[in-house]
């Protein structure tokens, strides 16, 4: 099987631009998660979506969004992008419900100008 | 309030020696699991092993084992026969049930492991 992909790898933008981030879970993965590790907040949770459907938000402003697809693959958008938003954006997949393993792919690293 | 703790910043290990990076977390949830991930320079969080707080043998991956300790809240790593290439951040990470389905995980600091020769 297929890991999870996240395109692009690296991206550089200037402050106030809008940014859309792409993952692909492994296959048959319904539950997508986002994290923004940064070296002075560590890694912390975005967002969780599962099938189409957001169920869990970390405390992040509004600008932060994302949503999800019928084939599982998401998206992260963030717009008016602050320079604090250059970080490592990884995504990461499970199978569904109850807990099992979470694998995570090789992240977007985001650079704000 | 922190809810998993990484106390090693930084950690030691000779080639072929064994190493115990540390984690201790909090919870009042019954049900939780916990990870451990490696996070090599590349970026990539790779996930090494996974233990449930209902499952009562220790978990064993390879080279990798969860020193799991209910009543110490403790779920150290132990990585056996260490190689260069397991020089990375190791991250440990938990993730409750009291928020249903949900799958947030909360992470560590993380504990940077050198494999010397």
């Amino acid at each position: 099987k297929a890991g999870v992909t996240q395109t692009p790898r690296y991206l550089i933008k200037t402050r106030g631009q809008q940014v859309t981030l792409s993952c692909s879970p492994i296959s048959g993965h319904r539950s997508v998660s986002w994290y923004q590790q940064t070296p002075g907040q560590g890694l912390q949770f975005l967002f969780e979506y599962f099938s189409e459907t957001q169920r869990n938000k970390g405390n992040f402003p509004g600008r932060f969004s994302g949503r999800q697809f019928s084939n599982s693959r998401s998206e992260m958008n963030v717009s008016t992008l602050e320079l604090g938003d250059s970080a490592l954006y990884l995504c990461a997949s499970k199978e569904g419900s109850g807990q099992n393993e979470q694998f995570f792919g090789p992240g977007t690293r985001l650079t704000v100008l | 309030a922190q809810k998993i703790t990484q106390t090693q910043p930084g950690m030691f290990v000779q080639e072929k020696e064994a190493v115990t990076l540390d984690c201790t977390y909090d919870t009042s949830d019954p049900s939780y699991g916990l990870f451990w991930y490696k996070q090599p320079s590349s970026g990539e969080m790779i996930f090494l092993i996974y233990q449930g707080s209902y499952d009562q043998q220790n978990a064993t991956e390879g080279r990798y084992s969860l020193n799991f300790q209910k009543a110490r809240k403790s779920a150290n790593l132990v990585i056996s026969a260490s190689q260069l290439g397991d020089s990375a951040m190791y991250f440990c990470a938990m993730r409750e049930s009291y928020t249903g389905t949900a799958s947030k995980l909360t992470f560590g600091t993380g504990t940077r492991l050198q494999v010397t020769l």
